[in-house]
């Protein structure tokens, strides 16, 4: 059981935008600016698309955006292209005691 | 260029002590600001945050791990070493080391090709 909250599933066709949630508490998400996003594509390492709710590492595409509200932070994916297809990770800081908890995953699949 | 890479064995008999190293390349340890975690990732399964070690030896632990789990470093040789005791089956997955380089360590910009242990008898 993870201890961030995201849909195990999520689509959209060529060209769409697609966002994809991200649930944790007050002691988390809700608390601290420093959520967190990674692409995983099959057999790779994750890769970091979004840290501190929005801000975008050098050479993120910036159709990959982040924000928050309360307990919930979103990705939007904007523009999706075949490349997109891949899971994707939230994380958050929780305090100094549990330091850093993910997500489940949610898979994303471009139509 | 940021480069991390993990290395221990592959497989483990239940009950013993799992030793994965670290090796850095590109930054050091020593720097001021600096950290190095380790997360893991069951086959199929979501990733779990295991632990991060600062440039200044100060060491976090996942709460429900931190029993089992000793992070170290040794700057000289560009390292970081995480060592789990009492390996179960449940305990099976990739291994990965990451630069913690952003957020003071509460997220990772750099992470390795991650290192696949398996936990049987």
């Amino acid at each position: 059981q993870s201890a961030l909250t995201q849909p195990p599933s999520a689509s959209g066709s060529p060209g769409q935008s697609v966002i994809i949630s991200c649930t944790g508490t007050s002691s988390d998400v809700g608390r601290y600016n420093y959520v967190s996003w990674y692409q995983q594509h099959p057999d790779k390492a994750p890769k970091l698309m979004i840290y501190e709710v929005s801000k975008r590492p050098s050479g993120v595409p910036d159709r990959f955006s982040g924000s928050k509200s309360a307990n919930t932070a979103s990705l939007t994916v904007s523009g999706l292209q075949a490349e997109d297809e891949a899971d994707y990770y939230c994380s958050s800081y929780a305090g100094s005691d549990n330091f850093v908890v993910f997500g489940g995953g949610t898979k994303l699949t471009v139509l | 260029q940021i480069t991390l890479k993990e290395s221990g064995p592959t497989l483990v008999k239940p009950t013993q002590t799992l030793t994965l190293t670290c090796t850095l390349s590109g930054f050091s340890l020593s720097t001021n600001g600096v950290g190095v975690g380790w997360i893991r990732q069951p086959p199929g399964k979501a990733l779990e945050w295991l632990a991060l070690i600062y440039w200044n030896d100060d060491q976090r632990y996942s709460p429900s791990l931190n029993s089992r789990l000793t992070i170290t470093k040794d700057t000289s040789k560009s390292q970081v070493v995480l060592t789990m005791t009492n390996m179960d089956p449940v305990d099976t997955g990739t291994y990965y080391c990451a630069h913690g380089g952003c957020s003071g360590g509460r997220c990772y910009n750099y992470w390795g090709q991650g290192t696949l242990v398996t936990v049987s008898s």
